[in-house]
C-alpha cells in the first residue's frame, strides 16, 4: 500500500536559519505529492504540490522537489520566520480517490 | 469565502452516548472526506464519499457512520463514543474533475473529548 514518512519534529530554528524537513514515500507507479502546513486551530491548508517527478513546487519561499529515484519530496526553505510556525504534512496522492499523510512534523521559529 | 464549515469546534461526550458533527462545504465540491487527528499520527481517513448518494469506508471506519446529504452537507456519526475515538475531527472537500489532483480544502476542525 501507500505510506509516507516524515522526520519527527519538533524542529526549532531561529529566524532566517535554513529549513529542511524530510519525506520519502512508498507507493506503486506515479503519485502526486503534496506538502499541507497547520497552523494552530485551524485545519490544514496546501503548501505545494508536484504532480510528475522532477517536478518543483513553490509557495511562499517554500521549495520541494519530486525525486522519484529516492522516492523523497524534502521541503526547504532558505530564510524561515517567526510566522513559519506550523505544523507540516507531507502526503501523497494514487488514485483511490483518497489522500495519505505522513505523521507530520512540528516547526518552531524563535526570534 | 466560508469554504468547509464545521460544527461544533468543541464537544464532551461521555462513554456511550451518541453525537453527529456536521461539514457543509459552498465550492459546488464532489468529494467530501472525514479525517481524524491523532497526536504523531498524522491524519487517517474515516470514510469518504466520491459524489453525492456514495460513501465508501477508509483507514479506520470502525465505530463511525456518514451520510451525504447532499452535495453541500457530509456528516459523521459516533453512534457509542468510546475513550479511543478523543480525537480531532476534519471534514474536507475537493473537486475532482477526471484525473487532476485537485488539492483538499479543510474545515478548522472539530475537537471531541470521550471520558
Amino acid at each position: 500500500g501507500n505510506s509516507v514518512t516524515q522526520m519527527e519534529g519538533p524542529v526549532t530554528l531561529s529566524e532566517e536559519a535554513f529549513l529542511t524537513i524530510n519525506c520519502t514515500y512508498t507507493a506503486t507507479g506515479y503519485p502526486s505529492l503534496f506538502w499541507y502546513v497547520q497552523y494552530p486551530g485551524e485545519g490544514l491548508q496546501l503548501l505545494l504540490k508536484a504532480t510528475k517527478a522532477d517536478d518543483k513546487g513553490s509557495n511562499k519561499g517554500f521549495e520541494a522537489t519530486y525525486r522519484k529515484e529516492t522516492t523523497s519530496f524534502h521541503l526547504e526553505k532558505g530564510s524561515v520566520q517567526v510566522s513559519d510556525s506550523a505544523v507540516y504534512f507531507c502526503a501523497l496522492y494514487n488514485a483511490g480517490n483518497m489522500l495519505t499523510f505522513g505523521g507530520g512534523t512540528r516547526l518552531m521559529v524563535k526570534p | 469565502n466560508a469554504g468547509v464549515t464545521q460544527t461544533p469546534k468543541f464537544q464532551v461526550l461521555k462513554t456511550g452516548q451518541s453525537m453527529t458533527l456536521q461539514c457543509a462545504q459552498d465550492m459546488n465540491h464532489n468529494s467530501m472526506y472525514w479525517y481524524r487527528q491523532d497526536p504523531g499520527m498524522g491524519l487517517r481517513l474515516i470514510y469518504y464519499s466520491a459524489s453525492e448518494g456514495t460513501t465508501d469506508k477508509g483507514e479506520v471506519p470502525n465505530g463511525y457512520n456518514v451520510s451525504r446529504l447532499n452535495k453541500r452537507e457530509f456528516s459523521l456519526r459516533l453512534e457509542s463514543a468510546a475513550p479511543s475515538q478523543t480525537s480531532v475531527y476534519f471534514c474536507a472537500s475537493r473537486e475532482v474533475i477526471g484525473a487532476y489532483n485537485s488539492p483538499l480544502h479543510f474545515g478548522n476542525g472539530t475537537r471531541l473529548t470521550v471520558t
